[in-house]
């Protein structure tokens, strides 16, 4: 038990379809992060939540939208999602606010992240 | 722009030591980390340097030398169970704070 959930842990979909994925951390921490892991690719950081404010966004496609509607639940809504948006995503929280102060550093907590495919 | 490097595979034997490297370039440095991940898990935290020096934790340490723009994670007495791939990632200040992930290195440890 990580204390980071995600739902659904598979997900298959249609490109007209759309979905949202779901993450809820049960340690009371104030930044939330989303990630896509892509077979054979560099980890990549796409969204990051501190005290429910969108802080950083990292050149995320318009068919990815997160939400954050309180300190412990980011969901991360799909619509008319390609074929190379099949990959695991993954869920992260971490204690302190960020940016972090320099010189400290915010131990991230991965969920267990959500295979989804996209025909 | 921004980038890391580190070894896609290391092989080592149970009992071990070993050392994966990373380099990277970026001109906002702000820190380096390391992550274990294995097979169909996430990744779990293990190591944050943002001075020079080497920080142990148990049978892991990472170093650091932010003038060479390179670091090591270090692990010793390798187990079986430490088969998993090890990611750095480099927190940059550049336009705005980002986080960069390298590629990974895939860790086989042998019997």
């Amino acid at each position: 038990e990580t204390g980071v959930t995600q739902t659904p842990r598979h997900l298959v979909m249609g490109m007209t379809n759309k979905k949202s994925l779901k993450c809820e951390q049960h340690l009371g921490h104030n930044a939330m992060y989303w990630y896509k892991q892509s077979a054979k690719k560099p980890l990549e950081l796409m969204f990051v939540y501190s005290l429910e404010e969108r802080v950083e966004n990292n050149s995320v496609p318009s068919r990815f939208s997160p939400e954050c509607p309180n300190s412990s639940h980011l969901f991360l809504h799909l619509h008319t999602l390609q074929p190379e948006d099949s990959a695991l995503y993954l869920c992260a929280s971490s204690q302190a606010a960020y940016p972090p102060k320099q010189g400290s550093y915010n131990e991230q907590f991965f969920g267990p992240g959500t295979r989804l495919t996209v025909l | 722009g921004q980038s890391l490097e580190q070894p896609s595979e290391v092989t080592a034997v149970e009992g071990a030591i070993v050392q994966i490297n990373c380099t990277y370039q970026t001109s906002g440095f702000y820190g380096l980390s390391w992550y274990q991940q294995h097979d169909g898990g996430a990744p779990t935290f293990l190591s944050y340097n943002a001075l020079d020096g080497l920080e142990e934790t148990g049978r892991f340490s990472s170093f650091l030398s932010r003038s060479d723009s390179y670091g090591y994670l270090l692990l010793q007495e390798l187990q079986m169970k430490d088969s998993a791939s090890y990611f750095c990632a480099v927190r940059d200040n550049t336009g705005g704070f980002k986080t960069i992930f390298g590629a990974g290195t895939r860790l086989f440890v042998k019997a």
